[in-house]
């Protein structure tokens, strides 16, 4: 079945960084973009990045541009988020997503915390 | 950006009744050349991630009931579920994705009565 993990998640200082993972099976990897969904404690859903389906574009929230990078391997399923000049408003569940179409997403991990506090 | 507003916040519906959750967009997101709205929906229940239910405005995912039923176009959507069922309840929102950055509604949170 469809699997989408996550890891990476934990505690961190302001201003520090952390690199989120992401590992897919039971699906294509390789045919689907991958993005990365964030949702603040009790708030909605922010969408945050994305990385085309074979690596060749990106995309970023103006919230985290210049701060957070995303890069995939296909021949690991696995797809990182590396966060760079952490701020308490980065605090939330990071989520990542796979869309094989336009832009909809198919698929979630169960997400991992981030809680950026001194 | 885009920003999609969703109405109500909040809303109870008797089991068996219908629920019906609105999302607006600031634009369109019609796209003229393939007649297509970028428009899908998700239903978030407590403590899961997102599970995307319509795609296209009107299109049910696979597995999805056909309670769930998407309407709407340009600038103006309508989640319906009729019938509701307790396993219904939880957070609602509808996402563009015909430009980025992609956004969402802020969610409508469905409560059984």
């Amino acid at each position: 079945q469809v699997q989408l993990v996550e890891s990476g998640g934990g505690v961190v200082q302001p201003g520090r960084s952390l690199r989120l993972s992401c590992t897919a099976s039971g699906f294509t990897f390789s045919n689907y973009g991958m993005h990365w969904v964030r949702q603040a404690p009790g708030k909605g859903l922010e969408w945050v990045a994305a990385i085309w389906y074979d690596g060749s574009k990106e995309n970023f929230a103006d919230s985290v541009k210049g701060r957070f990078t995303i890069s995939r391997d296909n021949s690991k399923n696995t797809v990182w988020l590396q966060m760079d000049s952490l701020t308490a408003e980065d605090t939330a569940v990071y989520y990542c997503a796979a869309a094989y179409s336009a832009g909809w997403f198919d698929y979630w991990g169960q997400g991992t915390l981030v809680t950026v506090s001194s | 950006d885009f920003v999609m507003t969703q109405s109500p916040d909040s809303l109870a519906v008797s089991l068996g009744e219908r629920a019906t959750i609105h999302c607006k967009s600031s634009q369109s997101v019609l796209d003229n050349s393939n007649n297509q709205n970028y428009l899908a929906w998700y239903q978030q229940k407590p403590g899961q991630p997102p599970k995307v239910l319509i795609y296209w405005a009107s299109t049910r995912a696979s597995g999805v009931p056909d309670r769930f039923f998407g309407s709407g176009s340009g600038t103006d959507f309508t989640l319906t579920i009729t019938y509701l069922q307790a396993e219904d309840v939880g957070i609602y929102y509808c996402q563009q994705y015909y430009i980025s950055p992609i956004t969402f509604g802020q969610g409508t949170r469905l409560e059984i009565k």
